[in-house]
């Protein structure tokens, strides 16, 4: 089976970095994908990991370490606009499996 | 393109009555999922299909859950009856292939009295 972790909330300060961590159990995928929820909205792909290490888009970057089943997503220079819900997902050859999302909640 | 469209963007329904969910997915892409998104359970697959095919039902909750395709640019979700546990959020997805990107519609945001 698979199953993904993340934590259900964090909080940071506008203009901080913050890391929003997953960690995985699964018996094949061939990459990790982050993806962004504002409240009301539907969810859009941000990143995606196919090999291990760090991608970088923006103030955006996501990481992936399949010898540890993990991976990130650190966000930067944190905007109000960023106050959202975050997935990582798994992606299989047959589907992506969705973990059940980190509510980051940003400080003035 | 459009992206993802679905239609209605809001449904309240009493129990018992049929609902009927539409989406019409990004052209030229091969792959439709539906999700259904509460807060108890999150973002669950609930079927998806591959050139109007359905390749995995697996997650449909019950025999009250249909889905069809019946071309490439329309596919429907029914619930039929509907009971309240059915009130959620539910997300239409499409993408060129199974593992690859997905782009999501608006969602319908279904309650059930």
């Amino acid at each position: 089976g698979q199953s993904l972790e993340q934590p259900s909330e964090v909080t940071a300060v506008e203009g901080a970095i913050v890391q929003i961590n997953c960690t995985y159990q699964t018996s094949g995928f061939y990459g990790l994908s982050w993806y962004q929820q504002h409240d009301g909205g539907a969810p859009t792909f941000l990143s995606y990991n196919a090999l291990d290490g760090l991608e970088e888009t923006g103030r955006f970057s996501s990481f992936l370490s399949r010898s540890d089943s993990y991976g990130y997503l650190l966000l930067q220079e944190l905007q109000m606009k960023d106050s959202a819900s975050y997935f990582c997902a798994l992606n299989r050859d047959d589907k992506i499996i969705f973990g059940k999302g980190t509510r980051l909640h940003i400080l003035p | 393109d459009a992206g993802v469209i679905q239609s209605p963007r809001h449904e309240v329904t009493e129990m018992g009555q049929e609902v009927t969910l539409r989406c019409k997915p990004i052209s030229g892409h091969d792959y439709l999922f539906w999700y259904r998104q509460t807060m108890m359970r999150g973002l669950e697959l609930l079927i998806y299909f591959n050139n109007n095919v359905p390749i995995d039902d697996s997650g449909m909750p019950e025999d009250r859950f249909s889905a069809k395709m019946p071309n490439a640019s329309f596919s429907t979700l029914k619930i039929q009856p509907s009971e309240p546990r059915d009130s959620a959020v539910y997300f239409c997805a499409s993408s060129l292939e199974t593992g690859e990107t997905q782009y999501f519609g608006p969602g319908t945001r279904l309650l059930v009295l």
